[in-house]
């Protein structure tokens, strides 16, 4: 089945600094890749997703790039504020016909 | 559209209790899932629906864990008989999709002594 692994674990900037989150998989068939947002206390929030189609997708200060070749995608964040501070998954849809979700980022923006 | 309804938001319960979690779908959303979410696993589906219909359990872990969709608003997941093992937050969504990307609840935390 599908495997999806997400880097850092952890990850702290300052405020105003760039975040970049990898997120790699393994089912070559994986054709959509949406990247959640979960504060404390709450349900994931889709935040952005990107199809196999597509190479980059920019969305304000949030932007989402794939490489289908070398199977990894990659959130962006840009201009970071405080309240940007949560806990990021990536996920990947294929052949199993369901999403699988990468272990999580905790990213903290330090005012 | 208030979102996708869940209740009870936490539930005590202690071990060998039945546990009946529900969710309420968003209006128009023919899929529904529901995930468990621990620190070890992380995010993990246990079964989805397809206008109603179970469509993949292979998530769920054992036969203690069961779920209906009697109707396209409503579903349960219920654990009969609960364990200490099965604490954990466990989340209903729902898509217009199949590709699952859909709108997460607010989640049950379920803690079982």
């Amino acid at each position: 089945g599908e495997n999806v692994e997400q880097h850092p674990s952890t990850l702290s900037v300052q405020e105003g600094d760039s975040a970049v989150i990898k997120c790699t998989y393994s089912d070559s068939a994986s054709n959509y890749f949406p990247w959640y947002k979960q504060e404390l206390g709450k349900g994931p929030q889709l935040i952005i997703d990107i199809r196999s189609n597509v190479g980059e997708k920019k969305d304000q200060r949030i932007a989402v790039t794939l490489n289908k070749t070398a199977k990894h995608f990659s959130l962006h964040i840009t201009e970071t504020q405080p309240e940007d501070s949560a806990v990021y998954f990536c996920a990947a849809h294929g052949s199993a016909r369901q999403l699988t979700f990468g272990s999580g980022t905790q990213l903290t923006v330090l005012p | 559209d208030a979102g996708v309804i869940q209740s009870p938001r936490h539930e005590v319960t202690e071990m060998g209790q039945e546990v009946t979690l529900r969710c309420k779908p968003i209006s128009g959303h023919d899929y529904l899932f529901w995930y468990r979410q621990t620190m070890m696993r992380g995010l993990e589906l246990l079964i989805y629906f397809n206008n109603n219909v179970p469509i993949d359990d292979s998530g769920m872990p054992e036969d203690r864990f069961s779920a209906k969709m009697p109707n396209a608003s409503f579903s349960t997941l219920k654990i009969q008989p609960s364990e200490p093992r099965d604490s954990a937050v466990y989340f209903c969504a729902s898509s217009g999709e199949t590709s699952g990307s859909g709108f997460f609840g607010p989640g049950t935390r379920l803690t079982v002594l």
